[in-house]
């Protein structure tokens, strides 16, 4: 039963690019969660979707930044036009149902970096 | 409001010695989980163990055990047994069950162990 499985792992982006990061959660999972973490700081939350449904999105700067999870395929989090203080982590977790999950496991993340 | 405190940013431990990484959280909801996390230098968060605020025992998974004390809102990680391997950045983070199914994470703690 594969993880949580997130790609790319490292991406680079010259400033004004758009970076579209992937997330498939783990089999049997319909819940996804992105977070973003700056460099010395714990991991901050974006955006929790349900397949086709943003669910809190609390947490997601108000421009630039949108989330989608379809019902085929992976979750999407784009971010278009990118700046220097866009560099950072982004994990994606998953989880089987609202309220289910006693144990929360992250993918690997994606670093990016915007040069 | 900050709703997880890890207090300590860094700290030395001997190896095979053990070792507590302390954590406090504020929630006014009585249905809340705890979790622990580890990341290492290559950057993965690894999951370690879970505290839920109904479970009557403490939890423990193997060297990993979690010192719950529910009145005073801690919940410690304690490491027995440091091993070199175990030198990485540790994160408390908690699911308030009254505020959606994210995580809200703490500072981190970067532990250190010394041969």
């Amino acid at each position: 039963n594969a993880g949580v499985m997130q790609n790319p792992r490292h991406l680079v982006r010259r400033r004004g690019q758009e970076a579209r990061l992937r997330c498939s959660p783990m089999k049997g999972h319909s819940h996804v969660y992105w977070y973003r973490q700056l460099p010395e700081e714990g991991l901050k939350f974006m955006v929790y979707l349900q397949k086709e449904n943003i669910i809190d999105e609390s947490g997601m700067p108000k421009e630039r930044f949108s989330a989608e999870f379809p019902k085929e395929g992976p979750s999407i989090l784009r971010i278009q036009q990118v700046v220097r203080g866009d560099s950072a982590a982004y994990f994606c977790a998953s989880s089987p149902g609202f309220l289910v999950n006693t144990e929360a496991f992250f993918g690997q993340g994606t670093r990016l970096t915007v040069v | 409001a900050q709703k997880i405190t890890q207090t300590q940013p860094g700290m030395f431990v001997q190896e095979k010695e053990a070792v507590t990484l302390d954590c406090t959280y504020d929630t006014s909801d009585p249905s809340y989980g705890l979790f622990w996390y580890k990341q290492p230098s290559s950057g993965e968060m690894i999951f370690l163990i879970y505290q839920g605020s109904y479970d009557q025992q403490n939890a423990t998974e193997g060297r990993y055990s979690l010192n719950f004390q529910k009145a005073r809102k801690s919940a410690n990680l304690v490491i027995s047994a440091s091993q070199l391997g175990d030198s990485a950045m540790y994160f408390c983070a908690m699911r308030d069950d009254g505020a959606g199914n994210m995580l809200t994470f703490g500072g981190g703690t970067r532990l250190m162990v010394k041969p």
